[in-house]
């Protein structure tokens, strides 16, 4: 069966300072890869998505991931962040079939 | 363009008793979805509807929850009668397909 694996339940980063979330998946086939955000009180709000070609995928908000198929990983990335970037980071895959699959998220901490 | 709409956006009863949730999705969606967001987790998929049929309702505990969407719009979720592990945020989503979700900011049920 499917999966999505998010190892760091809690990240604390410096504001400016780089940032790397990482997510791995389980599957035999490559899906289509999402990472969505989570404000306290919010919906979830999709940053990007990965579905064919460039490994490497732009975002909204500055953040970039890239799609490593050897490592069966899809990690999400941003170079400095920001004190409104706290928040709760789910990476998610279908297999075409509009049916999501979270992981269990990451929480993501901003110290001045 | 409006989003995804869900209300309430919290809800507060006792164990036995029934609760009911709306969502009115993004116009010209067909897709809708209804996830359970227990605290610490990723969302899990309830229902999925396309138009007014039920797709994929294979996790929904079906002796106490039910949805329907029977205009092929807006949809209610409901739940009778409530446990305490239902405690939870309730997403609705809705799609045009291009496997793109979008999400309501929820509905925060707590279970007393």
């Amino acid at each position: 069966a499917q999966s999505v694996t998010q190892p760091d339940i809690h990240i604390t980063v410096s504001e400016g300072a780089s940032l790397e979330l990482r997510c791995n998946y389980s599957y035999g086939a490559t899906p289509y890869l999402f990472w969505y955000v989570q404000s306290p009180g919010q919906g979830l709000q999709l940053l990007l998505k990965y579905f064919s070609g460039d490994t490497l995928v732009q975002g909204i908000k500055g953040f970039e991931a890239e799609f490593k198929r050897s490592q069966s990983s899809f990690n999400l990335r941003k170079p400095s962040v920001h004190w409104s970037d706290a928040a709760e980071y789910f990476c998610a895959l279908n297999f075409g079939n509009e049916k999501l699959t979270f992981g269990t998220g990451t929480r993501l901490t901003i110290i001045p | 363009e409006a989003g995804v709409a869900q209300s309430p956006r919290y809800k507060i009863i006792e164990k036995r008793q029934s609760v009911a949730f709306w969502c009115n999705p993004i116009s010209g969606h067909a897709t809708l979805y209804w996830y359970q967001q227990i605290l610490g987790q990723g969302p899990k998929l309830l229902i999925q509807f396309q138009n007014n049929g039920v797709v994929d309702d294979s996790q929904l505990p079906k002796d106490r929850f039910s949805a329907e969407r029977l205009k092929g719009v807006d949809s209610t979720l409901k739940i009778q009668p409530a446990k305490l592990e239902d405690s939870a945020v309730y997403l609705c989503a809705s799609s045009l397909g291009l496997d793109i979700q979008y999400f309501g900011a929820g509905t925060r049920l707590s279970v007393l």
